[in-house]
């Protein structure tokens, strides 16, 4: 039963534009959402996170957005850079409970 | 300088014999993790423990063993009950509580033939 869904596994975005990453998530009992960006052969290192009293959330570049109705959070990079291509995994979880991952969405930035 | 470190980054067992990876943390963080990551299966919860000397089963624990006696240290033995022990394992930390961060170290690829 996969609770948190990336259903894209791929992305490609040219530099300079939007690059929009989108997760899914069955329970409603969820009220942390993070979001973390993967290297090949390297730890996956935290971008942002949002809890669910909000419904968006920015820093820098990066802006996640929440919306609790349709259980659905998404990742906005802008303007999407090189550095940026990795893979990027959403995660979420109730309370204090562990962490659930999603599949993860490979992101390319071309130039 | 704070962070996790994972050794070895590279390790190669035959078929039957156990392993353990070694993870390490100074950042005084209560609570360590133990992830797999398989192609296209996302990060997998293994063991955890949120506290010295207690530690939980995760999602896919069978085949695996894990040790708390120190804050600073979570070793993960992989058996050789586990089927499919090829895959790179990661070790993360969290100062615990909701929403916290994990930290992760920049793992270990396990093969084993």
């Amino acid at each position: 039963d996969q609770q948190v869904k990336q259903n894209s596994p791929s992305l490609s975005v040219q530099e300079g534009r939007i690059s929009i990453l989108n997760c899914d998530y069955t329970n409603s009992m969820f009220d942390y959402f993070l979001w973390y960006k993967k290297y090949p052969a390297e730890g996956p290192t935290f971008l942002i996170s949002i809890s669910s009293i909000k419904d968006k959330n920015e820093d820098g570049r990066f802006t996640v957005f929440l919306n609790k109705s349709a259980k659905h959070l998404s990742l906005h990079i802008v303007p999407s850079q090189p550095g940026d291509s990795a893979v990027y995994f959403c995660a979420a979880s109730e309370g204090a409970q562990k962490l659930v991952f999603g599949q993860g969405t490979r992101l390319t930035i071309n130039p | 300088d704070g962070g996790i470190t994972q050794s070895p980054k590279y390790l190669f067992r035959k078929e039957g014999q156990n392993v353990t990876l070694s993870c390490e943390q100074n950042l005084n963080h209560d609570a360590m993790y133990w992830y797999r990551q398989d192609p296209g299966q996302g990060l997998r919860l293994i063991y955890y423990s949120q506290i010295v000397n207690d530690f939980q089963k995760g999602d896919i624990a069978e085949g695996y063993s894990v040790s708390r006696e120190k804050k600073e240290s979570f070793p993960l033995t992989v058996t050789s009950a586990q089927k499919n022990p090829t895959a790179f394992y990661l070790c993360a930390s969290s100062i615990g509580g909701g929403g916290s961060p994990l930290h992760f170290g920049n793992g270990t690829r396990l093969t084993v033939t």
